[in-house]
């Protein structure tokens, strides 16, 4: 397998403009999990989804973010307007139902926003 | 509120010595504690894991140590390697009631000649 696949790897874009970004889980997945990591809060999740259906978004800092499963194979995070301080890398993680919450989560390498 | 404590911030260690990174956590409901590695330019990947019914378990050189009363629990990397060098998360979960995990806010390691 292929393993998650998150695109783009890079972004830079200017305050004010909407970001998109992309998350393939592995095949055969249940739950997708987007995070966000940054040098002074570690690595924070977002919002995850289980069988397509958003479970827990308290982690959406506000408004401006959100995120959509609308099926198995893929997932959008989306900002608008994008800020400075939403400079980040962004993760996408996939857990086999199979293992319950004790599952191994399935990282990608991450999308690395700069927000100008 | 963080509710997983991760020290140090960053660690320098040499080959052939005892890495510790430590973390403590608030949440008593918690019962799943795993390790995470993460390289540059990668995303974090699981190293080891424990459930609080053992006090210790080894993996290779990785092993992981858990104090129940005092809610902490560190991971000890034996005889460390250059190729060791990393940044460790430490992890927490409550699995009878959420399927997500609580991240600390990682160390990052780095294992000298």
């Amino acid at each position: 397998d292929a393993g998650v696949i998150q695109s783009p790897r890079h972004e830079v874009t200017e305050m004010g403009q909407e970001v998109t970004l992309r998350c393939k889980p592995i095949s055969g997945h249940d739950y997708l999990f987007w995070y966000r990591q940054t040098m002074m809060r570690g690595l924070e999740l977002l919002i995850y989804f289980n069988n397509n259906v958003p479970i827990d978004d308290s982690g959406m800092p506000e408004d401006r973010f959100s995120a959509k499963m609308p099926n198995a194979s893929f997932s959008t995070l989306k900002i608008q307007p994008s800020e400075p301080r939403d400079s980040a890398v962004y993760f996408c993680a996939s857990r086999a139902v199979a293992g319950g919450s004790t599952g191994e989560l399935f990282f990608g390498e991450g999308s690395r926003l700069t927000v100008l | 509120q963080q509710q997983v404590k991760q020290s140090p911030q960053s660690l320098i260690v040499q080959k052939g010595g005892i890495s510790i990174i430590n973390c403590a956590y608030e949440n008593t409901a918690f019962d799943y504690f795993p390790w995470y590695q993460q390289f540059p330019g990668k995303g974090p990947a699981l190293l080891i894991a424990i459930r609080p019914d053992v006090s210790e378990k080894k993996e290779g050189r990785f092993t992981i140590s858990f104090n129940k009363s005092a809610k902490q629990f560190s991971l000890h990397i034996m005889d460390s390697q250059p190729g060791d060098s990393a940044t460790y998360f430490c992890a927490a979960a409550d699995t009878g009631t959420a399927s997500k995990l609580t991240f600390g806010t990682g160390t990052r390691l780095q294992v000298t000649l």
